[in-house]
């Protein structure tokens, strides 16, 4: 079955530092791409998303990320992160085996930003 | 325009009591999924509906748990004989198919006393 593993289950960081999670899937066909975000008391909501096209993906907030077909990866990046960045993050697989094929959600990386 | 809406946002019930919780999805979005946010855990996938296709109830956690889609729009989240370890945040997504960007409500906070 496939299936989505986020490596960190929490990272804690000062403001300034770079940041990284790892995103690693088990889908060897063509995929869509998803980091979702649950900052504390709101909705989960799109960060930023890969369909097709240059695998460096950037989205909202100063994220992006890099898809590396080779590596069945996603891994989310920031250069400096900031206290606002404390939230959950999540990443999410969605594989193009059929039209009603589900998207499959990692458990999640909880991440804490020391101001 | 409107978002993912859900109903009730709080419900405490008695353990052993039947519960509906209530997904209003966007208009026009045909993917309806259905999660469990437990207390430091990721989500847990429960429900998948896809237009008129069979839902995709590979991750209901027991017979207890169903749900249905009246006329591909609204959503009924049932779990009859509740027990403590049902006490959750369950959340409703939706999107224009199964592969587009979903949309959260805010959740439902269940908990079973």
């Amino acid at each position: 079955a496939q299936s989505v593993s986020q490596h960190n289950h929490h990272v804690i960081l000062s403001e300034a530092a770079s940041l990284e999670l790892g995103c690693n899937y088990s889908y060897g066909g063509t995929v869509n791409l998803f980091w979702y975000v649950q900052y504390p008391g709101q909705h989960l909501q799109l960060l930023l998303k890969y369909f097709s096209g240059d695998p460096l993906v950037k989205g909202i907030k100063g994220f992006e990320a890099e898809f590396i077909k080779s590596k069945f990866s996603f891994n989310l990046r920031k250069p400096s992160v900031q206290w606002s960045d404390t939230a959950e993050y999540f990443c999410a697989v969605s594989p193009f085996y059929s039209s009603a094929s589900k998207i499959i959600f990692g458990s999640g990386t909880r991440l804490s930003i020391r101001p | 325009g409107a978002g993912v809406s859900q109903s009730p946002s709080n419900k405490v019930t008695e353990k052993g009591k039947d519960v509906e919780l209530r997904c209003d999805p966007i208009s026009g979005h045909t993917a309806l999924y259905w999660y469990r946010q437990s207390l430091g855990q990721g989500l847990e996938f429960l429900i998948y509906f896809q237009g008129n296709s069979a839902p995709d109830k590979s991750g209901l956690p027991s017979d207890r748990f169903s749900a249905e889609r009246t006329g591909g729009s609204v959503s009924t989240l049932t779990i009859q004989r509740t027990q403590q370890e049902d006490s959750a945040v369950y959340l409703c997504a939706s999107s224009w198919d199964s592969q587009e960007t979903q949309y959260f409500g805010p959740g439902t906070r269940l908990l079973v006393l």
